[in-house]
């Protein structure tokens, strides 16, 4: 199975500032046959099921606003939230669907400094 | 609208079982796979199962395989999940999840409310 990684379990951010989640995958998640990484994040709130924000690593899903962006590639990824506003405090959780037993990782809480 | 309702949690005795439900609507359920996922009263998310489309590819995560069985019924556009042997470790929210197509990005979209099965004596 493919173990996924999150740093830091959790972060506290000032509004307005930047927060910067990293996810690492065991193996490679990057298809080659059409070059997209298959990794997403999700957005939980407290007592709500997930919400898909972002997917192939870097696109946003439609209505999530623009202060969410993924980068990375391969094993190392990165999700960041560039002005953290309140409505943003959540875990924050990375998911491969490379392969077929789909794995997420511990999950990142943000929290307001 | 596109939405899934999940039924069927409860309490039950180790040992015992349970049937989960998730009713789908706003979408056209047979041409999608589905997804079960728990979450362990304060843990994080842990993909347990999925079925495709017509049922012909079923996965399970390791944790629970040979104790739980995914199924669905595509006329009535539901999914189901069929839970046995019942440990206190399965004590969770138990959501269903649609999964994407991958031509459309892929990940799991949406997700239900989800049911709380509590495993206890």
């Amino acid at each position: 199975d493919i173990v996924m990684t999150q740093s830091p379990d959790s972060l506290a951010v000032s509004l307005g500032e930047r927060a910067t989640i990293n996810c690492k995958s065991s193996q490679s998640v990057l298809y080659s046959s059409n070059n997209k990484n298959y990794l997403a994040w999700y957005q939980q709130k407290p007592g709500q099921p997930p919400k898909l924000l972002i997917y192939w690593a870097s696109t946003r899903e439609s209505g999530v606003p623009d202060r969410f962006s993924g980068s990375g590639s391969g094993t190392d990824f990165t999700l960041t939230i560039s002005s953290l506003q309140a409505e943003d405090v959540a875990v924050y959780y990375c998911q491969q669907y490379y392969s077929t037993q789909f794995t997420f990782g511990p999950g990142t809480k943000v929290d307001i400094k | 609208e596109v939405q899934l309702v999940e039924s069927g949690g409860g309490l039950v005795k180790p040992g015992g079982s349970l049937r989960l439900s998730c009713a789908a609507s706003g979408f056209t359920f047979s041409s999608y796979s589905m997804n079960w996922v728990r979450q362990a009263p304060g843990k994080g998310l842990e993909w347990v199962s999925s079925i495709s489309s017509s049922s012909s590819y079923i996965y399970y995560a390791d944790s629970v395989k040979g104790r739980f069985t995914i199924s669905r019924d595509n006329a009535k556009n539901s999914l189901y999940l069929q839970m046995n042997s019942l440990r206190a470790e399965d004590t969770a929210v138990y959501y269903c999840a649609r999964e994407r197509k991958i031509a459309a990005g892929g990940g799991f979209d949406p997700w239900g409310q989800g049911t709380l099965v509590t495993v206890s004596s």
